[in-house]
């Protein structure tokens, strides 16, 4: 069974407006981390966001927000104020706490996001 | 601070040919390394970790091998090459210590012709 479900293979999103990407996630374990990542067309993988699933409140980063919602399983990346250089292609992630000491990180099929003029 | 390097950026290799990429760190100590493959259009897939010296786990069956020889080195190797080892590799490093964050190298483009 997928573990993350990323539904979008592509979005458009104006300059200057707010887009969300989907991730829906599937684990027994308590305890997990949620991880989102751009990656641009060069190939690296750009760490944006952590969430906790014990995290009282959503994270922030910057113009990265993440819309936890622990009961429905998702964990959507908000983008705020969308900027050309945001054009990439974004991964949702998840890590279990069975995995100890370990990050092997459990990733979805992504999603890839440009941004128009 | 913390980087980690990865080389080559882009190998074409033709099939039945050995490999070996190449991942090292820099400030930091016992990191936990990890080897992903991209497949064109997908997600991805880890290969394998690795939590000390000589210490590899190997998540897929697979035509690949890794090893450890030093503390912040980690080598992707084959020693036949494949057509379907076509892709791109991914070195990634966690501090091994429960924090959370994953760093990943700039990654290996492999063509196998």
């Amino acid at each position: 069974a997928q573990k993350i479900t990323q539904t979008q293979p592509g979005m458009f999103v104006q300059e200057k407006e707010a887009v969300t990407l989907d991730c829906t996630y599937d684990t027994s374990d308590p305890s997990y981390g949620l991880f989102w990542y751009k990656q641009p067309s060069s190939g690296e993988m750009i760490f944006l966001i952590y969430q906790g699933s014990y995290d009282q409140q959503n994270a922030t980063e910057g113009r990265y927000s993440l819309n936890f919602q622990k009961a429905r399983k998702s964990a959507n990346l908000v983008i705020s104020a969308s900027q050309l250089g945001d054009s990439a292609m974004y991964f949702c992630a998840m890590r279990e706490a069975s995995q100890g000491a370990t990050n092997k990180l459990i990733f979805g099929t992504g999603t890839l996001l440009a941004v128009q003029p | 601070s913390q980087t980690i390097h990865q080389w080559p950026a882009t190998l074409v290799q033709p099939v039945g040919s050995p490999l070996s990429l190449e991942c090292t760190v820099e400030g930091t100590s016992n990191p936990n390394l990890y080897w992903y493959r991209q497949a064109a259009g997908r997600g991805l897939q880890l290969l394998f970790y690795s939590v000390g010296i000589g210490q590899i786990s190997s998540e897929v069956p697979q035509n690949l091998s890794a090893s450890r020889p030093q503390d912040r080195q980690f080598i992707l190797s084959s020693k036949k090459l494949l057509l379907s080892d076509s892709g791109f590799y991914l070195c990634a490093w966690s501090s091994g210590t429960g924090d959370e964050k994953l760093f990943f190298g700039s990654g290996t483009q492999l063509s196998v012709l």
